[in-house]
């Protein structure tokens, strides 16, 4: 198994900053994820990031506007910027480790755009 | 491509209830599946998985099989309890999707003494 932080937790930002949220695993993991929970809506892929390379957007995100990092194999960072209201969803992180096909996922950052 | 249906919520049941919540699937391949928990103010946690066809998943009492020919992955338990009131996800990631979750659209469950 991985536990999977998350930092912040939560924030309140206003239209038109960014926000950087980072993804920590406590071992090494072969794939990390993004995903957005939008209110009261189920979960939707963001990315999976890459390590060591770019990451690979579904359809409807774009590194412009959601860029992620991966320098290594415990780490990940997402980034929301140009922050508008409809950005305001819980992000979430996760993990899959290497011969299970089992997903964990960290707590979540609760984002509201003002 | 790959998608989850799940039955509308919300859900209310008395306790020990009979539990049913329906997922059905489409895939080009030969998906895992799973089932996922959201306990009220808490993060997204694993219930129970398949990985092929026949398989049975259980955890906490609740239990879900693999079903290829229905294509589908219902989720029962015989008796609730107040405690498992939250959003439960079905959700199926195979190699097209490159091990991402697809999700369903959740089942809200409120179980009342």
């Amino acid at each position: 198994s991985a536990v999977i932080s998350q930092k912040p937790s939560r924030d309140i930002c206003q239209r038109g900053t960014s926000l950087t949220i980072q993804c920590q695993v406590d071992s090494q993991v072969t794939m990390m994820f993004w995903y957005r929970q939008q209110p009261g809506q189920s979960l939707t892929l963001i990315a999976t990031a890459n390590q060591g390379s770019e990451a690979t957007y579904e359809s409807g995100f774009v590194i412009d506007k959601f860029p992620i990092s991966r320098p290594n194999l415990t780490f990940s960072t997402l980034t929301v910027s140009n922050m508008s209201p409809e950005d305001s969803s819980i992000y979430l992180c996760s993990a899959l480790t290497g011969g299970s096909n089992e997903q964990f996922f960290g707590p979540g950052t609760r984002l509201t755009v003002l | 491509g790959d998608s989850v249906t799940q039955m509308e919520g919300p859900v209310t049941l008395s306790e020990e209830a009979f539990l049913t919540i329906n997922c059905t699937y489409t895939a080009t391949g030969y998906p895992s599946l799973f089932w996922y928990v959201q306990y009220p103010g808490e993060g997204l946690q694993l219930l129970l998985k398949a990985t092929k066809a026949d398989d049975k998943g259980s955890n906490k009492g609740f239990e879900a099989t693999y079903r290829k020919e229905t294509t589908s992955f219902h989720l029962e338990k015989g008796s609730v309890q107040v405690s498992d009131s939250a959003v439960y996800f079905c959700a199926l990631s195979d190699l097209s999707s490159g091990y991402a979750l697809n999700f369903g659209k959740g089942t809200s469950l409120l179980v009342t003494p």
